[in-house]
């Protein structure tokens, strides 16, 4: 079974560019995570779709963040325009309804100069 | 505030010898708590889950242990190998808005184990 992958591994911009970051969950998996961790600190929970839908958005930081699911198969998560403080690694995670554990992404690492 | 916190940022430890790595949380009610291993350049995968009513959970070289009195687990890897230097992620379950649910983290703790 494949698992979790993210695209592109790592992105450089300049701020006030655009990035848009893409998840494929693993095959049958309602639930899709987005995560973020910042230099230093703990991985932190953005949003959560449930197929198409969103679920929760409450761990989005602003509105520069757009995350969208459409079919209820990949996910894009666009940053515009990008702040310094976006900088980090973006994870994404999956799990079939009724599970408890998370399988995540490798990441997509974002250097915002 | 929720807070989870896990024990100093790096543990160096013998090879041989058992590491134990501390998890404590604050205003959670978790029905379970989850350990995951992280290593560099690659996103957390899945250990161990305990539930509330589990006091101890084992599998090959690693066992938890889930204290809801104290609000704290313990994960301990014994015979331990320098394959397992890594960082490990203790894990909640927190339930959101429109019955969303999601798992909040702790920054980890990162382990060496030495030949």
């Amino acid at each position: 079974e494949a698992g979790v992958t993210q695209f592109p591994s790592h992105s450089v911009i300049e701020k006030g560019q655009t990035v848009t970051l893409r998840c494929d969950p693993i095959s049958g998996h309602d639930n899709l995570y987005w995560y973020r961790r910042v230099m230093g600190k703990e991985i932190k929970f953005l949003l959560h779709f449930v197929k198409e839908s969103k679920q929760d958005e409450s761990g989005m930081p602003n509105n520069r963040f757009l995350a969208e699911r459409t079919g209820g198969t990949y996910s894009t998560l666009k940053v515009q325009p990008a702040e310094l403080e976006d900088s980090g690694v973006y994870f994404c995670a999956s799990r079939i309804s009724g599970a408890n554990v998370l399988t995540f992404g490798a990441g997509s690492r974002l250097t915002v100069l | 505030s929720q807070k989870i916190e896990q024990n100093s940022e790096a543990l160096n430890i013998q090879e041989g010898k058992t590491a134990t790595l501390t998890c404590n949380y604050t205003n959670y009610s978790p029905a379970y708590l989850q350990w995951y291993r992280q290593d560099p350049g690659r996103g957390p995968v899945f250990l161990l889950l305990i539930r509330e009513n589990e006091k101890e959970k084992r599998k090959e070289r690693l066992k938890v242990t889930f204290d809801t009195t104290l609000k704290q687990s313990l994960f301990h890897i014994t015979a331990s190998q320098p394959a397992d230097s890594a960082t490990y992620l203790c894990a909640l379950d927190e339930s959101l808005s429109n019955s969303g649910y999601a798992l909040n983290f702790g920054k980890g703790t990162s382990l060496l184990v030495t030949p």
